[in-house]
């Protein structure tokens, strides 16, 4: 099955700086590439995602990059703010079968932004 | 986005009883909702896919007779701990899928068993 590889665990920013969190997976199907954003006591919010025929999309603050060839994607902040703080989860999913499609998680950056 | 609600946010019950919580797409309709379990500074674990109309789908170690899910309709799961037990208290956060891939998940329940 797949397997999701997060880093880091931890980071701390400066108000202002950019923020980068990597993530690598194992299942060269997977196609779809979520990130989610979960703060204390609530459910992950999902801020962005990007599908396997692209490279590179972007939201205003926040981009993620996706290299298939090495099997790893990133999610980039900048000008990050202290409502950024929070813990983020990658994920990936195969492509879509029905209803065996489901999504295997990282294990999670817990991102500090400081003033 | 789509929203999704989960009720009850939190919940403390004694040993033994069950305790039911429910998971509502408000604005879409989802064929398919997901729930998973969350330990203190950990990651998500999945634990069934919920059909509407059929049988859940438990992940490999999940118990599927303590873990009862129902998914009657296409707005609404049920995950029913039976029995609960210490061991069962956790954070346990329903999603569901609003189209081919994105999944959008509820604000969780706090399970807490006495």
């Amino acid at each position: 099955g797949e397997n999701v590889e997060q880093h880091p665990s931890t980071l701390s920013v400066q108000e202002g700086d950019s923020a980068v969190i990597k993530c690598t997976y194992s299942d060269s199907a997977s196609n779809y590439f979520p990130w989610y954003k979960q703060e204390l006591g609530k459910g992950p919010q999902l801020i962005i995602d990007i599908r396997s025929n692209v490279g590179e999309k972007k939201d205003q603050r926040i981009a993620v990059t996706l290299n298939k060839t090495a099997k790893h994607f990133s999610l980039h902040i900048t000008e990050t703010q202290p409502e950024d703080s929070a813990v983020y989860f990658c994920a990936a999913s195969p492509p879509f079968t029905g209803t065996a499609s489901k999504l295997t998680f990282g294990t999670g950056t817990r991102l500090q932004v400081t003033l | 986005g789509a929203v999704v609600s989960q009720h009850p946010s939190w919940v403390i019950c004694k040993s033994g009883t069950s305790v039911k919580i429910e998971c509502r797409s408000l604005d879409f309709q989802a064929t398919t909702m997901f729930w998973y379990r969350q330990f203190p500074k950990q990651s998500l674990m999945l634990m069934a896919t919920s059909n509407e109309g059929s049988k859940a789908t438990y992940e490999q170690g999940v118990e599927k007779d303590k873990f009862l899910i129902n998914h009657a309709s296409l707005t609404l799961s049920t995950l029913t701990v039976t029995s609960a037990h210490p061991e069962d208290s956790s954070f346990y956060i329903c999603s569901a899928r609003v189209n081919l891939y994105e999944q959008y998940f509820g604000p969780g329940t706090r399970l807490t068993v006495t």
